[in-house]
């Protein structure tokens, strides 16, 4: 099936420093890409929508000089978190839409980040 | 009133139950509906697809949507301690991002 492969799965960093989170479609290409934040026993909260060639739309609330999202390829999107803080810290989530597959707009998500900042 | 209604349990099933999981939501729009599967600390994981109404099959998932109702069950048969995950319905009305319930954490013991 649909594979999409985040790296890393986990990163410990300092705070103030910046974070780089990949998340690749591994067969199949992806013009719009996802990314979530999830607590611990949270649900998903999308933060967001990262279209291919394009400025990255995000949700309410969420800081985009912050979080920086770039989708330079159909099989890439990366996220940023820039000076970065503890309350930072948490499982991050990226998801890829497969339109040409046998579902249709079938959505895969990537094993996850956890992002610990000390 | 959340778009997408889950109750986050915990469900706890000895083993082979059959196991029933249940959403409602309020956007009449919605067209594509999935349940994913959680492991702790791990990605969700696609479990089902549907699109619009009726049922589908897979092995010992089955799921089901209702729109006049505006709710969704999956349920799982011979329930095994393998089962035992957080199961988070989505849905979405443009097949672009998805509404997510809470999860609901289920438990099947041996």
């Amino acid at each position: 099936g649909a594979v999409v492969s985040q790296h890393p799965s986990w990163v410990i960093c300092k705070s103030g420093t910046s974070v780089k989170i990949e998340c690749r479609s591994l067969d199949f290409q992806a013009t719009t890409m996802f990314w979530y934040r999830q607590f611990p026993k949270q649900s998903l909260m999308l933060m967001a929508t990262s279209n291919e060639g394009s400025k990255a739309t995000y949700e309410q609330g969420v800081e985009k000089d912050k979080f920086l999202i770039n989708h330079a390829s159909l099989t890439l999107s990366t996220l940023t978190v820039t000076s970065a803080h503890p309350e930072d810290s948490s499982f991050y989530i990226c998801s890829a839409r497969d339109s040409a597959g046998a579902n249709g707009n079938t959505i895969y998500f990537g094993e996850g980040s956890w992002l610990t900042v000390v | 009133q959340k778009e997408v209604e889950q109750d986050p349990g915990p469900l706890s099933v000895p083993e082979g139950a059959i196991v029933s999981l249940n959403c409602t939501y309020s956007n009449s729009a919605f067209q594509y509906f999935m349940w994913y599967r959680q492991y702790s600390r791990k990605g969700p994981e696609l479990l089902m697809y549907t699109y619009s109404s009726g049922n589908k099959e897979d092995g010992r998932f089955t799921a089901q949507v209702d729109k006049s109702s505006k709710y969704i069950s999956l349920f799982i048969r011979d329930s095994q301690p393998s089962d035992s995950a957080t199961y988070l319905c989505a849905m979405s009305h443009s097949g672009y991002a998805l509404n997510f319930g809470k999860g609901t954490s289920l438990l099947v013991t041996p």
